[in-house]
């Protein structure tokens, strides 16, 4: 099946930094999602991306479906203690005939310190 | 106002005992989805429906079960074949369409063995 490799695992960072994740693919993806998990819930969808190079923000978030259709990029700016969380990614890969399955990256989880 | 409620929140689990997971949504969404979560893993797909009476297996559909008598709802059955069911238990739904429609998820459900 497809796989997705995303990095890094874990972060921690100061609060008030920019962060920066990404996800790779072994195939062509043409949907790109990214999504936020805090502990005991479900993800919450924060950005979705549709046609490479395509650059979409949300507040402080800022996603990129890279060029090659094989990558996606996350990033945070001047991050506060509420974003501590898991971060996925999640691509749909190209079909022509149209699939209803997601591939998950095993998530980046990111730790604020004051 | 309109979401995808899962219940229980913790359900126990006896040996040999079947369990069933409920998820309802309002959303008026065609496409259901069931998802396994394993500590320090992204989401593996079990169980997809996109349409009423229609199901197909995911990438872990062993040990399952599922249902779409109604639109609004999508009961997952971990069986006694499911030797490791211990996990966070994801219930998601879609618009129907390419496969470029977003999920949007519920607030799971932890499944664990007595």
């Amino acid at each position: 099946g497809q796989q997705l490799n995303q990095s890094p695992q874990s972060m921690f960072i100061q609060e008030g930094e920019d962060v920066s994740m990404n996800c790779t693919s072994s195939s062509i993806f043409n949907t790109w999602l990214w999504y936020k998990q805090d502990p005991g819930e479900g993800p919450v969808l924060l950005i979705a991306l549709y046609k490479a190079g395509e650059l979409t923000s949300n507040g402080r978030l800022t996603a990129q479906f890279g060029i090659t259709r094989k990558d996606s990029f996350l990033n945070i700016s001047a991050s506060i203690p509420s974003d501590v969380g898991i971060y996925f990614c999640a691509g749909s890969p190209y079909s022509g005939a149209g699939s209803y399955q997601l591939t998950f990256g095993k998530g980046t989880k990111l730790s604020v310190i004051p | 106002d309109g979401g995808i409620t899962q219940s229980p929140k913790y359900l126990f689990r006896k040996e040999g005992q079947n369990v069933t997971l409920s998820c309802e949504q309002n959303l008026n969404h065609d496409a259901m989805y069931w998802y396994r979560q394993d500590p320090g893993q992204g989401l593996r797909l079990i169980y997809y429906s996109q349409i009423v009476n229609d199901f197909q297996k995911g990438d872990i559909a062993e040990g399952y079960s599922v249902s779409r008598e109604k639109k609004e709802s999508f009961p997952l059955t971990v069986t006694s074949a499911q030797k490791n069911p211990t996990a966070f238990y994801l219930c998601a739904s879609s618009m129907a369409g390419p496969s470029n429609q977003p999920q949007h998820f519920g607030d799971g459900t932890r499944l664990s063995i007595l």
